[in-house]
């Protein structure tokens, strides 16, 4: 699996958009960008995730650049809850379940 | 609502006492995977299962085991506990196609041996 990048830490207010970027320059075609999250003491919570598209759910959205080697996990309306590490997964999806490798991460900071 | 449950949430036991961590999901998931999570080291897979009857060990399997007798639920037994599996326990679920691998996890267990 790729390589991913993050920024080590990260604030922002409450009530504006959270903007977590992460650099995969070695991606390759058929792996998937995937965005987990963990709440301190709380298990790993999936978040999104995106081969080339755009995507956007319930919880955030995830823009892809056109060249793949970077993304952008995008929390429109931050609260107090949202304060997490992020951590962005670059996996190939081959049919057959795998194990998660999670780097460091971004620790995100949501203050009043 | 589909959960992943695990029990009990807290523990704590001796040196060389038999544990056993429950993981039970609803999901009807065929993929169970366990985790544990310390300090400097991040989460790291120590068995894993895609069925019934089928389990592989991971990367730090070395004293625990684990059976798969039905769909919802993966035991993780620590056949004879030592202090340096004092850890936060994971146990996930997946159902995988070529286009998702989604795990799902419980709340975790964080086990304590003395």
């Amino acid at each position: 699996d790729a390589k991913t990048t993050q920024p080590t830490s990260m604030d922002c207010a409450e009530g504006r958009a959270a903007n977590l970027p992460c650099n995969h320059s070695t991606i390759s075609g058929n792996e998937y960008v995937y965005w987990y999250r963990q709440i301190h003491s709380q298990g790993p919570q999936y978040i999104i995730h995106g081969l080339k598209n755009n995507e956007t759910n319930e919880m955030a959205s995830l823009i892809i650049t056109e060249d793949r080697k970077s993304s952008t996990l995008i929390l429109p309306h931050a609260t107090l809850r949202d304060t997490a590490v992020y951590y962005c997964i670059v996996r190939a999806l081959t049919g057959t379940a795998s194990k998660l490798t999670f780097g460091t991460g971004t620790r995100l900071q949501v203050t009043l | 609502d589909a959960e992943i449950t695990q029990s009990p949430r807290h523990k704590i036991t001796e040196t060389g006492r038999q544990v056993t961590l429950a993981c039970h999901q609803t999901w009807n998931h065929n993929n169970m995977f366990w985790y544990r999570q310390d300090l400097g080291h991040g989460l790291r897979l120590i068995h894993y299962s895609y069925g019934v009857q089928d389990t592989n060990k991971g990367e730090v399997s070395d004293g625990y085991s684990v059976s798969r007798s039905n769909t919802e639920d993966l035991p993780l037994t620590l056949e004879s506990a030592a202090s340096s599996q004092t850890s936060v326990y994971f146990c996930a679920s997946s159902d995988t196609t070529l286009s998702t691998d989604t795990q799902y996890f419980g709340p975790g267990t964080r086990l304590t041996v003395l």
